[in-house]
């Protein structure tokens, strides 16, 4: 099993509508819950991290972690054609992330 | 936000040539470095993880004598490829551990390392 496993996609939804982004990890010792957007030839940036079981809204973003379920999602409202990257999932245990293979989402607009 | 510099961001080498890469915190000190690398279309890998002052951590499947990590001071990590041969054509990627009052990982700008 691996330790983070995300659908790899694509995913393409229409420009405005909600992208829906899943996630399970094994690591139990896992602390909080980072979510990386990776433009193609570019370095994570950070966009969401959560730390608490429910929901945590940051603009268009929500992040809704279940850690009897561990499993961590991310919706992304109002979908842009900017947001068309790849969405990495990253559980942290003791400052070491495991990284997910991504979920590439696609935008159409 | 903590910035963390990367360099080079592409480099081209021969085959049994070495590469050194260096990452650098800007405005905060960075007592731990992540070295990743990532193969196109896959996710990041931990290479390692850097000490200041100490030996780097190895991954289980990474060659210690091939990728020869220094974090030799607090503010710079340096990654060599030693002996580079065309599979380690990837991009790499390092980031540190922020300052106390901003606990998160910030990353660099990544190096795409190309071996003919």
């Amino acid at each position: 099993q691996k330790e983070v496993e995300q659908n790899s996609g694509p995913l393409s939804v229409p420009e405005g509508a909600i992208a829906s982004l899943n996630c399970t990890y094994s690591d139990r010792g896992s602390q909080s819950f980072f979510w990386y957007r990776q433009y193609s030839g570019k370095s994570p940036e950070l966009i969401m991290f959560i730390y608490s079981n429910g929901d945590k809204e940051d603009g268009r973003f929500t992040a809704q972690l279940n850690k009897a379920s561990q499993y961590v999602s991310l919706l992304i409202r109002d979908s842009q054609p900017s947001d068309s990257a790849t969405y990495l999932c990253a559980p942290r245990n003791d400052y070491k992330l495991s990284f997910g293979a991504g979920t590439t989402v696609t935008v159409r607009a | 936000g903590a910035v963390v510099s990367q360099h080079p961001s592409r480099v081209i080498c021969k085959s049994g040539t070495s590469v050194k890469i260096e990452c650098r915190s800007l405005d905060f000190q960075a007592t731990t470095m992540f070295w990743y690398r990532q193969f196109p279309k896959q996710s990041l890998m931990l290479m390692a993880t850097s000490n200041e002052g100490s030996k780097a951590t190895y991954e289980q499947g990474v060659e210690k004598d091939k990728f020869l990590i220094n974090h030799a001071s607090l503010t710079l990590s340096t990654l060599t490829v030693t002996s580079a041969h065309p599979e380690d054509s990837s991009f790499y990627i390092c980031s540190a551990r922020g300052p106390p009052a901003n606990e998160k990982l910030f990353f660099g700008s990544g190096t795409q390392l190309s071996v003919l």
